[in-house]
């Protein structure tokens, strides 16, 4: 079952310009996870924040996570054109590390 | 030194036939997993084994049946395809008790 939602669905930014993505659960979790997907490729794991963690910074990539919302930010400072990809989010619930993923958001950055 | 590798890359195939698709991690992983992503980018796991055995088996129809010889292949025999079953698949090793998963390439299965 579905239970991460990222918003939005597409975003188109200038190359240079922050790119922020959101993404909602339903359920408490053990951590939450960033991953991006390149066109025709497979998924790759950027940074996880544990449920216990508000922020973690890995580069050009800041994530923030609030359990009381249920939700998750990704921002990406600096745009580049290789930052185009799609980019999920996914949480674990138990010890099993089970993912559940969200649909994705589309990111096109303009030269 | 491909981590995770799967074959084909791309699978054509009639109605009703049988295929298979591979999947290999050079992780040491003891982990692994099959998902489907559908045309909308929808990503659903199908099976998750560990230590050859298996862990995750949500609802998918038994046409499909994994198959893991060590703990390093995890293959997809996939019985009577059907065009529904037309999508991307994933295979991704991870090390129980860590959360990081690693994907192959994904095979693209087309069903006529």
């Amino acid at each position: 079952s579905q239970q991460g939602e990222e918003d939005p669905q597409a975003l188109s930014i200038q190359e240079g310009e922050n790119a922020t993505m959101n993404c909602s659960y339903k359920t408490s979790i053990n951590n939450l996870q960033w991953y991006r997907q390149n066109s025709g490729r497979g998924l790759v794991h950027l940074i996880l924040i544990r449920s216990n963690e508000r922020e973690k910074h890995s580069g050009r990539l800041r994530v923030t996570l609030d359990t009381s919302k249920k939700s998750s930010s990704l921002l990406i400072t600096a745009s580049r054109a290789a930052d185009t990809a799609s980019y999920f989010c996914a949480i674990t619930m138990d010890s099993n590390y089970q993912l559940i993923w969200g649909a994705g958001t589309k990111l096109i950055i303009k030269p | 030194d491909t981590a995770v590798s799967q074959t084909p890359k791309y699978l054509v195939t009639q109605m009703g036939n049988d295929k298979s698709i591979k999947c290999e991690q050079n992780l040491g992983h003891d982990t692994m997993y099959w998902y489907k992503q559908d045309s909308k980018k929808f990503l659903k796991i199908m099976f998750s084994y560990n230590n050859k055995e298996l862990i995750i088996n949500e609802t998918v129809p038994n046409r499909f049946s994994p198959k893991s010889p060590d703990k390093a292949h995890l293959n997809l025999h996939i019985n009577s395809l059907e065009l529904g079953d037309s999508a991307v698949y994933f295979c991704a090793s991870s090390q129980m008790g860590l959360a990081e998963q690693f994907f192959g390439p994904g095979t693209r299965l087309t069903v006529l």
